[in-house]
């Protein structure tokens, strides 16, 4: 099935430094999530978005649902070495099917 | 709020056995049900989707005589891998839904390893 492109695909940053993953789709979504996956766990649920232009922030985390509703982004400021994981985005489209992102894998240097 | 849990979290079976995985909403009524699968280093692949009292939706290129979901009631739902493969040893998760919302909340997860 259809996959959203999630980019990028792996990143390895200092502790402190500030974060930026989007994600993008040929069509129009609905509804974005943003997930955590820690190595052996299920994903967690970050952030949920509904609406276009929607910016919702939980903790250090922000995530926008694009004007065209066809991309999301997320950032994590400030980031610790317990951010180290594999992020998801996921969406819903029009026709109330869901997609999951290619991941992005978070490593913390400390 | 919002607790799915799963069990087993990990089990080995040999080949050519079945193996049942429950997967469990704690704190609320799922009236959706997902089952994935996720391979080593890739996203979740959506193999089946089941709502409570009906059969389940199964992914294209997923077998249903060999993953045999039931969702008997709004708290609990079991994937059975039948006759398993070495091929079918994968990382199981499901995940449940509630009401209108569209947020799914997924389970801790099963390993399953087939020798």
């Amino acid at each position: 099935g259809q996959q959203l492109n999630q980019s990028p695909q792996s990143m390895f940053i200092q502790e402190g430094e500030d974060v930026s993953m989007n994600c993008t789709s040929s069509s129009i979504f609905n509804t974005w999530l943003w997930y955590k996956q820690d190595p052996g766990e299920g994903p967690v649920l970050l952030i949920a978005l509904y609406k276009a232009g929607e910016l919702t922030s939980n903790g250090r985390l922000t995530a926008q649902f694009g004007i065209t509703r066809k991309d999301s982004f997320l950032n994590i400021s400030a980031s610790i070495p317990s951010d180290v994981g594999i992020y998801f985005c996921a969406g819903r489209n029009t026709g109330n099917q869901f997609y999951f992102g290619t991941g992005t894998s978070l490593t913390v240097i400390p | 709020g919002a607790v799915v849990s799963q069990h087993p979290s990990r089990v080995i079976c040999k080949s050519g056995t079945s193996v049942k995985i429950e997967c469990r909403s704690l704190d609320f009524q799922a009236t959706t049900m997902f089952w994935y699968r996720q391979f080593p280093k890739k996203s979740l692949m959506l193999m089946a989707t089941s709502n409570e009292g009906s059969k389940a939706t199964y992914e294209q290129g997923v077998e249903k005589d060999k993953f045999l979901i039931n969702h008997a009631s709004l708290t609990l739902s079991t994937l059975t891998v039948t006759s398993a493969h070495p091929e079918d040893s994968s990382f199981y998760i499901c995940s449940a839904r509630y009401g209108q919302l569209y947020e799914q909340y997924f389970g801790p997860g099963t390993r399953l390893t087939v020798t």
